[in-house]
This record gives structure tokens, C-alpha cells and sequence, in this order.
């Protein structure tokens, strides 16, 4: 059965450093989303990509964050200067452009220590 | 703005019992699609059912069972007959209708504890 994958499954980084995520998503689908979730806490909306563009961000996705998708598969989240704060499980997501868009399939996540 | 309320933050039962879980949840949409996904330990989500707000009908698969009413605007998920690889951090997610990006909007998750 397709599934999302993601890499690293862990990645430690020290505060200020930059880091990449990523993500490759089912192959024949075409929306793709990130989300975080704080230890112990929600997962939390942050960017869903379309067509090779933003197509809504939460508050939390500010100028530090970014989103690519460099290659026909690869879904790539970056975050530029690191804060301790951004420690958290990263979780990609895709779904098709078809009755079925609503369903989302998540990555086993990311997760991401900042030090 | 949409709103998943879970109230329930931890819920511990012993291996057999049935368990419900809650759902409560806020929008404006009148089409809407509610989810129910499952975090075991080991952290990855794992899609259980998704419903659409036309579709009232309840559904059972296995031993896990939901509860749609918009009345109340609850959607609520049953074990019955728990077993420990239940447990797990239950979410319950909305989003909303085509134009709105589907983005999803998670409660803060209910864990469950079986106990064998």
C-alpha cells in the first residue's frame, strides 16, 4: 500500500542552525501539508502546498519557515534559524485532487530537537 | 473558526470494557468532514474513519464504532470489548469544504490506558 515517507525520523540541531525535513508524499497525489505537534500537545496546522504554491498558512508558519517541493517527489519543509521552541514532531500529509482530496495521509513525522 | 473540543484528556479502562470517547466540535461550514485518527506510542497517525457532515448514518467496523450527530454537533468513537493495543492518544479532526483548503483542525486528544 502507497504511504507518506519522511526523513530524518529524528534530527537534534543547535538553536540558530538551519534544517530541512523531509517528506516524500503518495505519488499520485498532489495537495501536501505540514503540521507540528508540541510534545503532549495538538497537532497543529501549519502549510498546505498546491500546485507548486502556498495555498494557506497558520499563524505559527512565519518568515523562518518555508516549503518546497524541488523535484517531482520530494516535499520539503525548512526552517532557517532554529529556535528551541521549534522542538517538536513535524508531520507531512498528502491527499488527491479527486472526491477524495479531504482524506489526508500522514508521514510517520519527523521528530525535531532543537538544543 | 473552526473548534474540536476533546474533554476527555485521559481515559484508563481495564481489557473487555467498552469505552467511548468524545467529540465535540464548532464550525460555520455547513459542509464539513469529521476524522477520528489514532497515536500509538510508537507517534505516527493513523487514520481511523472520516465522515461527511451529509452523512448522519452511524458505522461500525470491528469492534470501533461512531456516533455522528449534528444536533449535538458530537462525534463520537466506541470500543468495545478493549484490548490493550488500543491504547493509544485518540484525535478527533474537522475540516472544512472544498475553497478551504482542507486544512484539519485537531482536539487536543484523548489518551486511553487499557489495562490488562
Amino acid at each position: 500500500e502507497p504511504e507518506v515517507t519522511q526523513t530524518p525520523s529524528h534530527q537534534v540541531t543547535q538553536m540558530g542552525q538551519e534544517v530541512i525535513l523531509r517528506c516524500v508524499p503518495i505519488s499520485n497525489h498532489l495537495y501536501f501539508y505540514w503540521y507540528r505537534q508540541i510534545l503532549g500537545q495538538k497537532v497543529e496546522f501549519l502549510v498546505s502546498f498546491y500546485n507548486n504554491e502556498i495555498s494557506e498558512k497558520s499563524e505559527i508558519f512565519d518568515d523562518q519557515f518555508s516549503v518546497e517541493r524541488p523535484d517531482g517527489s520530494n516535499f520539503t519543509l525548512k526552517i532557517r534559524s532554529t529556535k528551541l521552541e521549534d522542538s517538536a514532531m513535524y508531520f507531512c500529509a498528502s491527499s488527491e485532487l479527486d472526491r477524495k482530496i479531504y482524506e489526508q495521509y500522514f508521514g510517520p513525522g519527523t521528530r525535531l530537537t532543537v538544543t | 473558526a473552526q473548534k474540536v473540543t476533546q474533554a476527555q484528556t485521559e481515559i484508563s479502562v481495564v481489557e473487555k470494557e467498552d469505552v467511548t470517547l468524545d467529540c465535540v466540535y464548532e464550525t460555520r461550514d455547513t459542509t464539513y468532514y469529521l476524522f477520528w485518527y489514532k497515536q500509538p506510542p510508537s507517534g505516527e497517525l493513523v487514520f481511523l474513519i472520516r465522515r461527511n457532515s451529509f452523512d448522519e448514518q452511524n458505522e461500525i467496523s470491528g469492534r470501533y464504532s461512531w456516533n455522528f450527530q449534528k444536533s449535538t454537533s458530537s462525534f463520537n468513537f466506541t470500543i468495545t470489548a478493549s484490548q490493550v493495543v488500543d491504547s493509544a492518544v485518540y484525535f478527533c479532526a474537522l475540516s472544512g469544504p472544498r475553497g478551504s483548503n482542507y486544512k484539519l483542525t485537531f482536539g487536543k486528544g484523548t489518551l486511553l490506558t487499557v489495562n490488562p
